[in-house]
């Protein structure tokens, strides 16, 4: 499995952009880069998922360069509700085959402050 | 659509007691996964179900740690005896298990051995 390595935390104030690069230099053909955030007292919520290039949704935005040897999770106009640990995770079965599930490995993740 | 439950948020034991915690997946969930997070840490694979078959139990402490989802639903984690450093939150996710592999997490089970 791809390991993965990020910072440890990072600060922000609300209404500034916030990017957390994530490294995983051994990543695989096969493998997708997906991250999540979590909140005090709650399990890890699915942000975004991307294989190259860029992904945005209504919630952030990913960006991926062509050795895909890191990844950057743009999160736009961060609120104080924003505040969280944020995984990147490197998966080693890509969505969309059959197979018995994504067996993911969380790292650390980064502890995003928002302050106002 | 309902989210993953689990039951009980919080308990606290004595080492060497026994604790066994429930969840339940979100319906048609094939796959459920149980983490173990350490405070401070991401949460770590314990055991990985698709439908009533285990798909990964590798990082499973098999001598005090068993599981198991009767009927391909609903599972159970016990832990027997419990050890100090067991104290940490048990997550339980569920995915698809067919072609979106996303994971759902429940709110956990905070554990504390003393």
């Amino acid at each position: 499995l791809a390991k993965t390595t990020q910072p440890i935390s990072m600060d922000s104030y609300e209404g500034q952009e916030v990017n957390i690069t994530c490294s995983h230099n051994n990543i695989a053909t096969n493998d997708y880069i997906t991250w999540y955030q979590q909140f005090p007292s709650q399990g890890p919520r699915f942000i975004i998922q991307g294989y190259k290039t860029k992904v945005t949704n209504e919630v952030a935005s990913l960006f991926i360069p062509a050795d895909r040897k890191s990844s950057t999770l743009s999160l736009p106009r961060v609120s104080l509700s924003d505040t969280a640990v944020y995984y990147c995770l490197v998966g080693d079965i890509p969505p969309g085959i059959k197979a018995a599930g994504n067996k993911l490995t969380f790292g650390g993740g980064t502890r995003v402050l928002v302050k106002p | 659509e309902a989210g993953v439950a689990q039951s009980p948020r919080y308990k606290i034991i004595e080492k060497r007691q026994s604790v066994a915690f429930w969840c339940n997946p979100i319906s048609g969930h094939a796959t459920l996964y149980w983490y173990q997070q350490i405070l401070g840490q991401g949460p770590k694979l314990l055991i990985q179900f698709q439908n009533n078959g285990v798909v990964d139990d590798s990082q499973l402490p098999k001598d005090r740690f068993s599981a198991e989802r009767l009927k391909g639903v609903d599972s159970t984690l016990k832990i027997q005896p419990a050890k100090l450093e067991d104290s940490a939150v048990y997550l339980c996710a569920s995915s698809r298990g067919l072609a979106d592999e996303t994971q759902y997490f429940g709110p956990g089970t905070r554990l504390l051995v003393l």
